[in-house]
C-alpha cells in the first residue's frame, strides 16, 4: 500500500539558518510527489512537485526538494529560513484511484509545522 | 489562484442534523475533491468526482454523500452530522495536466458538530 511518513511533526529553526523537512514514501507503483505549505486557517499551496526528470526540483519561496529513489525519500530544504515561512508543510504522493488509473488521489503525511524564531 | 471557493467557511451545528457543504470552480476543470483534515492524520479523501453526476467513494465516505449537477459544483452532504465529523473540509481541482496529477484546494469549511 502507498503511504507518505514525516518523520518530525514539528522543527524549530532560528530565522535564517537551513531547514530540512523530511518526507519518505511508500509506493508500488509510479512516483509522483508533491511538497504543499498551509499557512494557518489557510488552504493548502503547491510548493513544489516531482513528476519526472530531474530529481532536484526547485519550487516557489526559495524551497527546493530532492527526489531519492534508492532512499525512498523527497525531503524539502531552504537554505535561509524567513519568519514568514512558519507554517505547516505536508508531503504527498499522487496514486492511481483505480485500476487503469485514469483518475488519481493525494495521499498525505501527516505535516510538519516549521516554526521559525526570531 | 484556482478559483475555488468553499462555502460556508465556518459552520457549528448539532448532532443529528442534515448539513451540505458547497465547493464551487470558475474553470470548468473535471476532476473535483473532498479531502478532510484532522490532526495527525494529514487530509484524508471523502469522495471525488471526474465529471457531472460522475463520483466515486474515497477512503473515508461513510457518513458522506455527494452531487455534482453542474462543472462547477460540488456538494458535500452529511446526511445526519455526527462529532467525529468535526474537521475542516477542503475541496480541491485538478487541472487535467501532468496526468490530473496534481490538485489545488480550496481555503477550507471548518465545521463543529456538538
Amino acid at each position: 500500500a502507498q503511504s507518505v511518513t514525516q518523520l518530525d511533526s514539528q522543527v524549530p529553526v532560528f530565522e535564517e539558518a537551513p531547514v530540512e523537512l523530511r518526507c519518505n514514501y511508500s509506493s508500488s507503483v509510479s512516483v509522483y510527489l508533491f511538497w504543499y505549505v498551509q499557512y494557518p486557517n489557510q488552504g493548502l499551496q503547491l510548493l513544489l512537485k516531482y513528476l519526472s526528470g530531474s530529481t532536484l526540483v526547485k519550487g516557489i519561496n526559495g524551497f527546493e526538494a530532492e527526489f531519492n529513489k534508492s532512499q525512498t525519500s523527497f525531503h524539502l530544504r531552504k537554505p535561509s529560513v524567513h519568519i514568514s515561512d512558519t507554517a505547516e508543510y505536508f508531503c504527498a504522493v499522487s496514486v492511481p484511484l483505480n485500476y487503469g488509473g485514469a483518475t488519481n488521489k493525494l495521499i498525505f503525511g501527516t505535516g510538519t509545522l516549521l516554526a521559525v524564531q526570531p | 489562484d484556482a478559483g475555488i471557493t468553499q462555502s460556508p467557511r465556518h459552520k457549528v451545528t448539532e448532532t443529528g442534523t442534515p448539513v451540505t457543504l458547497r465547493c464551487h470552480q470558475t474553470e470548468n476543470h473535471r476532476y473535483m475533491y473532498w479531502y478532510r483534515q484532522d490532526p495527525g492524520h494529514g487530509l484524508r479523501l471523502i469522495h471525488y468526482s471526474y465529471g457531472v453526476k460522475d463520483t466515486d467513494k474515497g477512503e473515508v465516505s461513510d457518513g458522506y454523500s455527494v452531487s455534482r449537477s453542474k462543472t462547477e459544483d460540488f456538494l458535500l452532504t452529511l446526511e445526519s452530522a455526527t462529532s467525529s465529523q468535526t474537521s475542516v473540509y477542503f475541496c480541491a481541482i485538478s487541472p487535467g495536466t501532468s496526468g490530473n496529477l496534481e490538485q489545488y484546494f480550496g481555503p477550507g469549511t471548518r465545521l463543529t458538530v456538538t
